[in-house]
């Protein structure tokens, strides 16, 4: 089955513990993208991956990092969390990133940071 | 930069009512436009999309779309709505003048009552 997969689904943990959230597809693409989604703001892009050792920031990147070593994984890593990023965070994947390729989203995972 | 707006942010219909969900953009160039679902507990799912031809677009679950360039927008519609389309729903749109980036409006959230 076509798939994004995501772990942990839920998440908490204390201030400035690092965590790594992992994102993992299985359709080839080659794009993938980390969102977090807030009351009241949608969803704001974090980073995104056009491919293999290609990352780009998004619009909130301030205090995550990521890494695209395979084509399949796109691992989000939150070296000091802090509360300002609780938040629910997608993962999601595309052909490419560019035109009017759908993404597919992962089912999302539950951080909260105390 | 290129915004999206959505301009209800909760709707609250009854069963068989008809939807409308209005969308505007700011980007005036070539644009890709998409509405996602998010159904309670669940990832996001795309509705529909538009990149070119017809304008009026239709997608999964009886739902369509309209882009009306002159006026920027994107509307989502639905003659007659059911309890299981209570949801959130998200404009999103990408272009190639912002790197394809998808850009999110900030969501409706959408209860019909039975």
């Amino acid at each position: 089955e076509a798939q994004v997969t995501q772990n942990p689904r839920y998440l908490i943990t204390v201030t400035g513990k690092k965590l790594t959230v992992t994102c993992s597809q299985n359709m080839n693409h080659e794009y993938m993208s980390w969102y977090r989604q807030d009351p009241g703001l949608g969803l704001r892009q974090i980073y995104y991956s056009m491919n293999v050792e290609v990352t780009d920031k998004g619009d909130v990147p301030e205090g995550y990092k990521v890494s695209r070593k395979e084509k399949r994984n796109f691992p989000l890593i939150l070296e000091s969390p802090s509360p300002n990023q609780t938040s629910l965070y997608f993962c999601a994947s595309s052909s490419s990133g560019k035109g009017s390729y759908e993404q597919y989203f992962g089912p999302g995972t539950r951080l909260t940071v105390t | 930069a290129q915004s999206v707006s959505q301009h209800n942010h909760h709707v609250i219909l009854s069963e068989a009512a008809s939807l409308e969900l209005g969308c505007n953009y700011s980007y005036g160039g070539t644009v890709n436009l998409f509405w996602y679902v998010q159904y309670p507990g669940q990832h996001l799912q795309l509705l529909l999309k538009y990149f070119s031809g017809d304008p009026l677009v239709k997608g999964i679950k009886g739902f369509e779309a309209e882009f009306i360039k002159s006026k920027f927008s994107f509307n989502l519609r639905k003659p007659s709505v059911q309890w299981s389309d209570t949801a959130e729903y998200f404009c999103a749109v990408n272009s190639a003048g912002s790197g394809y980036a998808l850009n999110f409006g900030k969501g409706t959230s959408l209860l019909v009552t039975p």
